[in-house]
C-alpha cells in the first residue's frame, strides 16, 4: 500500500498566520490526492480534491498544491473556525491510504 | 439535502458480529461509488472498503479482508458493513462516505459523510 507522511504532526499558530502542511507519497500518485479538515467529534469535511482543486463551499483562503509524490495545504490567513486536524488521502491506487494527520492548535 | 446516517453501531464481544446500516438520502444513490472509513479513539482516519455503484467492484482494507463484507441495496438507497470475527482492534467510529462523482469505479476522493457509529469490540 502507498504511505503518506504529513508533517509536521501538531503545531500552534496564530489566527492572521500562513500556514502550510506538507504530504508526501511513498510512490507516485499523479494528482490523485485530496485534504480534510475533521473538528473535534465531527466528520471529516473535504476541502481539496486533485491535489488543487477547492471543494465547491470552502474558503478560499485554503490552496492545495504539488503532484507526483509532494503536496502541500496553505490556509493563507489563519481564521478561528480552522484550528483542527487536517488530513491527506491519496486515491490513485488501492487500498485508499491516508496521512497521520496534522493538528493545527491556538498559540 | 444530501445525506448520509449511519446505525448499527455497539458494543460486541471479541469474535462476535455487526452489521453497520448507512441510509443515503438527497442525491441518486445507485449513481455512486461508496466507502466505509473508520477511526479509532484518538487515531488517524483509516480506509476499510469500497463499493462500486453497480456492486460489480469491491475492495477490502488489508485488515478486515475476510472478516468484513460490504454491500448495498440500491432500492433502499443503503450501504452495509457485516463485520465477523470482530477483534478489540475493530473499535472505532465507522463512517460512511460518498465517492464525489458518478463514476463505474471506487476511484475518487470522498465529498459526503455520515455522522458516524460507534462499535466498541470489548469483552
Amino acid at each position: 500500500a502507498i504511505r503518506m507522511t504529513q508533517s509536521p504532526s501538531s503545531f500552534s499558530a496564530s489566527t492572521g498566520d500562513r500556514v502550510t502542511i506538507t504530504c508526501r507519497a511513498s510512490q507516485g500518485i499523479s494528482s490523485y490526492l485530496a485534504w480534510y479538515q475533521q473538528k473535534p467529534g465531527k466528520a471529516p469535511k473535504l476541502l481539496i480534491y486533485a491535489a488543487s482543486t477547492l471543494q465547491s463551499g470552502v474558503p478560499s483562503r485554503f490552496s492545495g498544491s504539488g503532484s507526483g509524490t509532494d503536496f502541500t495545504l496553505t490556509i493563507s490567513c489563519l481564521q478561528s473556525e480552522d484550528f483542527a486536524t487536517y488530513y491527506c488521502q491519496q486515491y490513485y491506487s488501492y487500498s485508499w491510504t491516508f496521512g497521520q494527520g496534522t493538528k493545527v492548535e491556538i498559540k | 439535502e444530501v445525506q448520509l446516517v449511519e446505525s448499527g453501531g455497539g458494543l460486541v464481544k471479541p469474535g462476535g458480529s455487526l452489521r453497520l446500516s448507512c441510509a443515503a438520502s438527497g442525491f441518486t444513490f445507485s449513481s455512486y461509488s461508496m466507502n466505509w472509513v473508520r477511526q479509532a479513539p484518538g487515531k488517524g482516519l483509516e480506509w476499510v472498503s469500497s463499493i462500486s455503484s453497480s456492486s460489480s467492484y469491491i475492495y477490502y482494507a488489508d485488515s478486515v479482508k475476510g472478516r468484513f463484507t460490504i454491500s448495498r441495496d440500491n432500492a433502499k438507497n443503503s450501504l452495509y458493513l457485516q463485520m465477523n470475527s470482530l477483534r478489540a482492534e475493530d473499535t472505532a467510529v465507522y463512517y460512511c462516505a460518498r465517492d464525489q462523482r458518478e463514476t463505474p469505479t471506487p476511484h475518487d476522493a470522498f465529498d459526503i459523510w455520515g455522522q458516524g457509529t460507534m462499535v466498541t469490540v470489548s469483552s
